[in-house]
């Protein structure tokens, strides 16, 4: 069992709907990532929380909002996704961030599927 | 930009063989290269970590090699069970002064009983 934790594993939405994902890391690690991972294509970065402050932004559409209230926190807030949006959501952190030594850990992800 | 590629996509071998997956870098100017592998529906796992100054690391019966001047990395699983069925992936440090990981697609394993 990692020391990053995920909820929900499984949420299944419609295109109206507003849900949330949870991250919890229970590493003292001080970054958080959100990647998104979907089938046959290469992890996506979406967000960067390094010290509860956001780093990088990588382009993501705004019916994504990230939030950190704390450096063990992650929740990542969905609202009028799109089928597209349909894919396995994957939160990570390491003890620094911005360091060719980076090791990240990760959750065991949250399968989203929107209808 | 550096890209990472990994062929094959996926591979299905009968249970007991040796076998290497392959990862390559356009950039060879990285800081080190991590494998990890991930089970179905499930997260991933760092299996090895190569910093640019080492050739290989190994960990049981994996080994990992890295050749920067050539930009290749291989995963070297030796008398490979059904357990190591999973997908393995590499990924570099990119050189945007932000580190961020640059992956790759991943190769899908399967060992045969």
């Amino acid at each position: 069992e990692t020391g990053v934790t995920q909820t929900p594993r499984h949420l299944v939405m419609g295109m109206t709907n507003k849900k949330s994902l949870k991250c919890e890391q229970h590493l003292g690690h001080n970054a958080m990532y959100w990647y998104k991972q979907s089938a046959k294509k290469p992890l996506e970065l979406m967000f960067v929380y390094n010290f509860k402050e956001q780093t990088e932004n990588n382009s993501v559409p705004s019916r994504f909002s990230p939030e950190c209230p704390n450096s063990s926190h992650l929740f990542l807030h969905l609202h009028t996704l799109q089928p597209e949006d349909s894919a396995l959501y994957l939160c990570a952190s390491s003890q620094v961030f911005g360091s060719g030594a980076n090791v990240l850990t990760f959750g065991a992800g949250s399968r989203l599927t929107v209808l | 930009k550096q890209e990472v590629t990994q062929i094959p996509a996926a591979l299905s071998v009968p249970e007991g063989e040796n076998l290497v997956l392959n990862c390559s870098f356009t950039d060879s100017a990285i800081y080190n290269l991590q494998w990890f592998r991930q089970d179905p529906g499930k997260g991933l796992t760092s299996l090895l970590l190569i910093q640019s100054s080492q050739r290989e690391q190994t960990s049981g019966r994996l080994n990992a090699s890295l050749d920067k001047s050539s930009g290749r990395s291989t995963l070297y699983i030796a008398a490979s069970q059904p357990g190591d069925s999973a997908t393995y992936l590499c990924a570099v440090p990119g050189r945007d002064g932000n580190y961020q990981l640059i992956w790759g697609a991943g190769t899908k394993l399967i060992i045969k009983p």
